[in-house]
């Protein structure tokens, strides 16, 4: 079965700092995975998704993700914060293979970013 | 302008009634989901619709019963609304039916049931 864990519930930074969310997953197979981000009050935004083509995806707003296959996780990173950046992030992963025909989500990482 | 859009935005009713949250998109997706955020921010997904036919029922109790009466909507109405209900229920679209589509997500009905 599939499943995605988020290591942290919270994270916190200073604006300019450099971020970094923990996501390892679970997957019978190669699976695709995804970040979503959620700002309060609003709906959930994709912010970049791998599909099994370059390990290193490149999302919006500066965001990026490697997929370490022998590591089983898909960590988000962004080089330097900003105060807008502050949100609900989750790390979602997909696998065909499994039969489901649903996303998992993980259980989502608040980023605070401190001026 | 908006691209997924449900409403209303905020439900509060006691337990034992019956509502509906109506979802709209005008993206012209052949995909539409429901999908459940409980208190701790966890997402699931409930039903999925692929142009007006049901493909995913996520062992939801019969209360909940969805409808799509064009590809564009998709409505929720649930029964005997129980306080575990509580939620923020939220609509989304992809353009097509498998699993590595992008979702467009509404902003959420937030239900409080007392």
């Amino acid at each position: 079965a599939q499943s995605v864990t988020q290591l942290d519930s919270h994270v916190s930074v200073s604006e300019g700092t450099p971020v970094l969310l923990r996501c390892n997953y679970s997957s019978s197979y190669s699976p695709s995975l995804f970040w979503y981000v959620q700002h309060p009050n609003k709906g959930l935004q994709l912010l970049l998704k791998y599909t099994s083509a370059a390990t290193l995806v490149k999302g919006i707003n500066g965001f990026e993700a490697e997929f370490k296959k022998s590591e089983t996780s898909f960590h988000l990173t962004k080089p330097s914060a900003h105060m807008s950046d502050a949100a609900e992030y989750f790390c979602v992963v997909s696998d065909p293979l499994t039969g489901r025909r649903a996303l998992t989500f993980g259980s989502g990482t608040r980023l605070q970013v401190q001026p | 302008d908006t691209a997924v859009s449900q409403t209303p935005k905020y439900l509060v009713t006691q337990m034992g009634n019956d509502k509906s949250i109506k979802c709209e998109q005008n993206l012209g997706h052949d995909t539409m989901y429901w999908y459940k955020q409980d208190s701790k921010k966890f997402l699931k997904i409930m039903f999925s619709y692929n142009n007006k036919e049901l493909i995913i029922n996520e062992t939801v109790p019969n209360r909940f019963s969805p409808k799509s009466p064009d590809k564009a909507h998709l409505n929720l109405h649930i029964n005997s609304l129980e306080l575990g209900d509580s939620a923020v229920y939220f609509c989304a679209s992809s353009p097509l039916q498998g699993v590595n589509e992008k979702l467009f997500f509404g902003s959420g009905t937030q239900l409080s049931v007392l």
